[in-house]
């Protein structure tokens, strides 16, 4: 059974750097067929992708965030994790890492997502 | 960017009757080369993740119960649930994965009328 936990600071302040891991446990981030993503849901809105990781470090980021986000993955630690640079209130939001099933496919296994709120 | 659009944004239905719900694209998400629609549609209940119904617009993930049904081609999508239960109470999510970015619909509200 593929599981996958967000962990990080649930506090950050305004113009720091969020970090977020997502540790997976029942399957390999080695593993070359997924991709490995992280998902976005401010209270009550909507849900906007930030980016993915693949096992070879390469990445692709949303365009409207790509000036601020780094996404990473330690296959040893079999983790990937997330920094978001120069955060505003804009950014609370609770954060999922998700398994995207493919290059172009949809995320199949989702963590429980972890709230980030950003205030001083 | 491609722009997921759907309706409504909430709708209340009977137990037992039909939901449907619609999604648009601002550009096809039907590759031609494999004539896949780049499709797929979420569930999601109060403090839950989103969970994975239908992908490719018409393929029923594994466990999910057959009164969910997808549809459509290119542009426009619909999700069904041909049979309204108390446990399908949630918000529904279309998303585009044909390009290099992926994008969400902005949900639809699912409640019991």
């Amino acid at each position: 059974q593929v599981q996958l936990q967000e962990s990080g600071p649930g506090l950050v302040k305004p113009s720091e750097t969020l970090s977020l891991t997502c540790a997976v446990s029942g399957d390999s981030v080695r593993s070359g067929r997924y991709f490995w993503s992280w998902i976005r849901q401010p209270p009550g809105k909507g849900l906007e992708w930030i980016g993915y990781v693949y096992f070879t470090g390469g990445t692709n980021y949303n365009p409207s965030l790509k000036s601020r986000v780094t996404i990473s993955v330690d296959t040893s630690k079999n983790q990937f994790s997330l920094e978001l640079r120069s955060v505003t209130a804009a950014d609370t939001a609770l954060y999922y890492c998700a398994r995207e099933m493919g290059r172009t496919a949809p995320f199949d296994y989702w963590g429980q997502g972890a709230l980030v709120t950003v205030s001083s | 960017d491609i722009v997921m659009t759907q309706s409504p944004d909430s709708l209340a239905v009977s137990l037992g009757e039909r939901a449907t719900i619609n999604c648009k694209s601002s550009q096809s998400v039907l590759y031609s080369s494999n004539n896949q629609n780049y499709l797929a549609w979420y569930q999601q209940k109060p403090g839950q993740p989103p969970k994975l119904l239908i992908y490719w617009a018409s393929t029923r993930e594994s466990g999910v119960p057959d009164r969910f049904s997808g549809s459509g081609s290119g542009t426009d999508f619909t999700l069904t649930i041909s049979s309204l239960q108390a446990e399908d109470v949630a918000v529904y999510y279309c998303q585009e994965y044909y390009g290099n970015t992926r994008t969400f619909g902005q949900g639809t509200k699912v409640e019991i009328k």
